[in-house]
């Protein structure tokens, strides 16, 4: 158990329809990153929270939206689903915000969101 | 434009053998590097990492070696164990601006198997 927690881990869903995904950071970390990835793709950064506030943007869709809330915990809006929104779904968490070289990011398990 | 690229989907090597993960980059603004590593059911875990201004960077069983010209990196297994069958991912770090803050941007895997 890396400490992050990612509910739901399966997801199944039809196009059009919306989802929360949700992300409950290791204890004592401030930094949410939601990642995304597809079929042999790499992971995709999406956005980065740090104490509630956004900090970064990746290749994040309109579509999509995330949110990280006074307990810390965060939650990533994917609606309008299209079929090629299937993926897995990795946040992320760390202690630090500017300068953050990556090793202290923890993983969370993933969230698989299949669209049909 | 894929700006980490792991070409390898894959690597089979016997138990005791040497492993050699293999990544290339493409933006030069990237200036730390990092491998993660991923089994089944779980998100990555960071490995090892080098700083741009080393060529080198040794733990235990495993090194990183960074050729800043050719835009490469390598991740060597030594020896292999059984229990290494994963999949690798290769990161990169690059500052976003003046902003100073960072995100990670990772290949698409090679996925090891170690043979007893």
């Amino acid at each position: 158990d890396s400490g992050v927690t990612q509910t739901p881990k399966h997801l199944i869903t039809a196009t059009g329809q919306r989802v929360t995904l949700r992300c409950s950071p290791r204890s004592g970390d401030l930094s949410v990153y939601w990642y995304q990835q597809s079929l042999d793709q790499g992971l995709q950064f999406l956005i980065q929270y740090y104490n509630g506030e956004e900090r970064a943007k990746g290749n994040i869709l309109e579509r999509f939206s995330a949110q990280q809330f006074p307990d810390l915990h965060s939650e990533l809006n994917l609606s309008s689903l299209e079929l090629g929104d299937s993926a897995l779904y990795f946040c992320a968490s760390s202690a630090r915000d500017r300068n953050d070289l990556g090793y202290g990011y923890t993983f969370g398990s993933g969230t698989r969101l299949t669209v049909v | 434009d894929q700006q980490v690229k792991q070409n390898s989907p894959s690597l089979s090597v016997q138990e005791g053998r040497i492993s050699i993960l293999n990544c290339d980059y493409t933006n030069s603004m990237f200036d730390y590097f990092l491998w993660y590593k991923k089994y089944p059911a779980e998100g990555p875990t960071f490995l090892i990492s080098i700083s741009s201004i080393k060529d080198k960077n040794e733990d235990g069983r495993f090194t990183v070696f960074l050729n800043k010209s050719a835009k490469h990196l390598s991740l060597h297994i030594v020896p292999s164990q059984p229990g290494d069958s994963a999949v690798y991912f290769c990161a990169a770090s690059a500052r976003w601006g003046d902003t100073g803050r960072r995100a990670l941007t990772f290949g698409s895997g090679t996925r090891l198997q170690v043979q007893p």
